[in-house]
């Protein structure tokens, strides 16, 4: 089973404060990294899809990076809202895997007003 | 509106009693997937299915069984419960052999067996 670790587990930040977290994967076999958000009681909906080393995303106030040679991503959130409460999954893809994602724990985020 | 969904919800129920899940998507989707979350733990596949009558074990098997009869619906059937299966389970969906682009999840079901 692949390991996909996320840091921190949890996060507490004040609102308006700019935070990031890590993504590591095996940095063989690659083929895509996956952002996913989760709030609670509703389903993980996509944030960003990154396929390619050096990869940028940007989605609003948050925005993602790829390094595929070393096995990491980082997620940042700029100016955070107490809307941006919620769990963020990253899932990577390997190739040959038929689609396979394996998903990290994720990182719990609470934005405090 | 692309969607995925799954029923019921919320489920209790007894230790044995078999069980369905049910998931359909309306995105003309090949790729469809059964995950399992735990506190502390990752989303974990349970069984994925390629296309319809393609099916196969993911991380965690054990104690489920899934079908593609059609394209839209893939179940989770809970031939006997055990309390170990108590969970929250998605459902999800995305084109085959696509990595760079997203999957669909449905609402989720959250399973409790006494």
């Amino acid at each position: 089973i692949l390991n996909v670790e996320q840091s921190p587990q949890s996060l507490h930040v004040q609102e308006g404060d700019s935070t990031n977290f890590t993504c590591s994967f095996p940095s063989s076999n690659f083929y895509a990294l996956h952002w996913y958000r989760w709030e609670t009681a509703k389903s993980p909906e996509a944030l960003f899809v990154m396929t390619l080393n050096g990869d940028e995303k940007k989605k609003g106030r948050i925005s993602a990076t790829l390094n595929t040679k070393e096995g990491y991503s980082y997620l940042y959130i700029k100016g955070s809202q107490p809307e941006d409460s919620a769990t963020y999954l990253c899932a990577f893809m390997g190739t040959g895997t038929a689609s396979k994602l394996t998903f990290g724990t994720g990182t719990r985020l609470q934005v405090m007003l | 509106e692309a969607q995925v969904t799954q029923n019921p919800r919320y489920l209790i129920t007894v230790t044995g009693k078999k069980l369905t899940v049910t998931c359909s998507q309306n995105m003309n989707h090949e790729y469809m997937s059964w995950y399992r979350q735990d506190p502390g733990l990752g989303l974990r596949q349970i069984y994925y299915s390629m296309n319809v009558e393609v099916t196969d074990k993911g991380d965690v098997p054990e104690g489920y069984k899934v079908s593609r009869k059609e394209k839209r619906n893939f179940p989770l059937i809970l031939e006997s419960p055990s309390p170990n299966q108590t969970s929250l389970y998605f459902c999800a969906s995305s084109l085959m052999g696509r990595g760079n682009t997203e999957a669909f999840f449905g609402q989720g079901t959250r399973l409790t067996v006494v």
